[in-house]
Formats: C-alpha cells, sequence, structure tokens
C-alpha cells in the first residue's frame, strides 16, 4: 500500500475556478503535513504546512482529517500562475524523511 | 536567502563511468537528502545523512553510495553508471528536529547516461 496517495490529474480548469485536491496516507501515527509545489523543470518548494484545524494562505486553504487519514488543498479564484504540481508531503515520525505523493498536475487555462 | 547548490544542471555520462554529483547547502542543516525524480513515480528516497559521516538507505539505494565529510556537503556517487539512472537528481537539506520540518531542495540535475 503506497504511503502517500493522490489523483495524478491533469486537472484542467479555467481562469477564476476553485479546484480541490485530496490525498490519503496509510500511517495512522503520522505528524505532520504539507503541500509542496513544483513548477515544470524546477525543484519542489513549500507551499503550506497542513494544521489540523485547517489553515488559510490567501487564495489557498488546507484542511486535515486525521480520522479519515485524508488531506486537501483549495485554490480559489486559479490563476494561470497556479499552473504547476502539487505534491502531497507527510512526515512520518520525528527527524525521519518526509514522504511524498507522487503528485497532482494543475493546468489552469485561460 | 536559504541555498541549496548541485554541481551541474545538466550531465551526459557514458554507460560505467563513475559519477559524481555535489550538493552544497549553506543554511548549516544537519540533515541532507538524495532524491530521483522519474515520470509516473515521483521522488524517491535514494540516501539521506543525519550528520558528518553519518549515511541511512533510502528506498532505492541499489547502485548507488554517498559520501558527507562535512556538514554543508553531500555527494551521490554512481559507482558504474547505467541507462536506468538516466533521471533527474534532487538534493534538499532541512533542519533537525522532530515533527518534520521543510526541505528545501536545490535546482536538480538532469543525468543522461548512454
Amino acid at each position: 500500500r503506497k504511503e502517500v496517495e493522490q489523483d495524478p490529474g491533469p486537472f484542467n480548469v479555467p481562469e477564476g475556478a476553485t479546484v480541490a485536491f485530496n490525498c490519503t496516507y496509510s500511517n495512522s501515527a503520522s505528524q505532520s503535513f504539507f503541500w509542496y509545489r513544483q513548477d515544470c523543470r524546477k525543484e519542489p518548494k513549500l507551499l503550506m504546512s497542513v494544521y489540523s484545524s485547517g489553515n488559510e494562505d490567501g487564495r489557498f486553504t488546507a484542511q486535515l482529517n486525521r480520522a479519515s487519514q485524508y488531506i486537501s488543498l483549495l485554490i480559489r479564484d486559479s490563476k494561470l500562475s497556479d499552473s504547476a504540481t502539487y505534491l502531497c508531503v507527510v512526515n512520518i515520525a520525528g527527524n525521519t524523511p518526509l514522504v511524498f505523493g507522487k503528485g497532482t498536475r494543475l493546468s489552469v487555462i485561460a | 536567502d536559504v541555498k541549496v547548490t548541485q554541481s551541474s544542471r545538466y550531465l551526459v555520462k557514458r554507460t560505467g563511468e563513475k559519477v559524481f554529483l555535489e550538493c552544497v547547502q549553506d543554511m548549516d542543516h544537519e540533515n541532507m537528502f538524495w532524491y530521483r525524480q522519474d515520470p509516473g513515480l515521483g521522488l524517491r528516497l535514494i540516501y539521506f545523512s543525519y550528520d558528518v559521516k553519518m549515511k541511512e538507505k533510502g528506498d532505492i539505494p541499489e547502485g548507488y553510495s554517498v559520501s558527507r565529510e562535512k556538514k554543508e556537503r553531500f555527494s551521490l556517487i554512481l559507482e558504474s553508471a547505467s541507462t536506468n539512472q538516466t533521471s533527474m537528481y534532487l538534493c534538499a537539506s532541512s533542519p533537525r528536529g522532530a515533527g518534520g520540518y521543510e526541505q528545501y531542495f536545490g535546482p536538480g540535475t538532469r543525468l543522461t547516461v548512454t
């Protein structure tokens, strides 16, 4: 069973649309959760951490459901510049390597 | 501004050659990582290190080795390059700590083995 699973997409949405990505993780003891963004031919970069109470950063909202082992990312009012691959990332325990999902590709179309 | 640098952006090597990929970070991070990224397979962890002269195997260590003689430098070595090692190689670093910390990635080295 894969540790972190995401729908690979691609999601093709028009500018201004709202789009949601989901992610599930297999280890119920997982401690920390993140969304990373990777632009084409670039390295991954942290987009936002995901907190139990949910958190928002501008047009981006992240949610965590520990009972269902489920993480989500909502992007409102999509911009062309949001086109990228979004990686769901989990820290299983302590000072251990982060576990990356394979990513969901988003294309925002004019 | 945090920075992870990798020695080459593009590299072409022949089958059987010994290949060195260098990574340097200037953030005084304890942890360093080497990944490869292939279409459809995502990021796969090759090796990581929590301290100088320490190394741990990741998910796909076969055909690779690493060296960490200084805190800021983590080298990935392909002892005898093969065509199935053609890939994008990404180095990352993070501070040590419980609960997971942001990993900072270098720009990547696209290696082609012919």
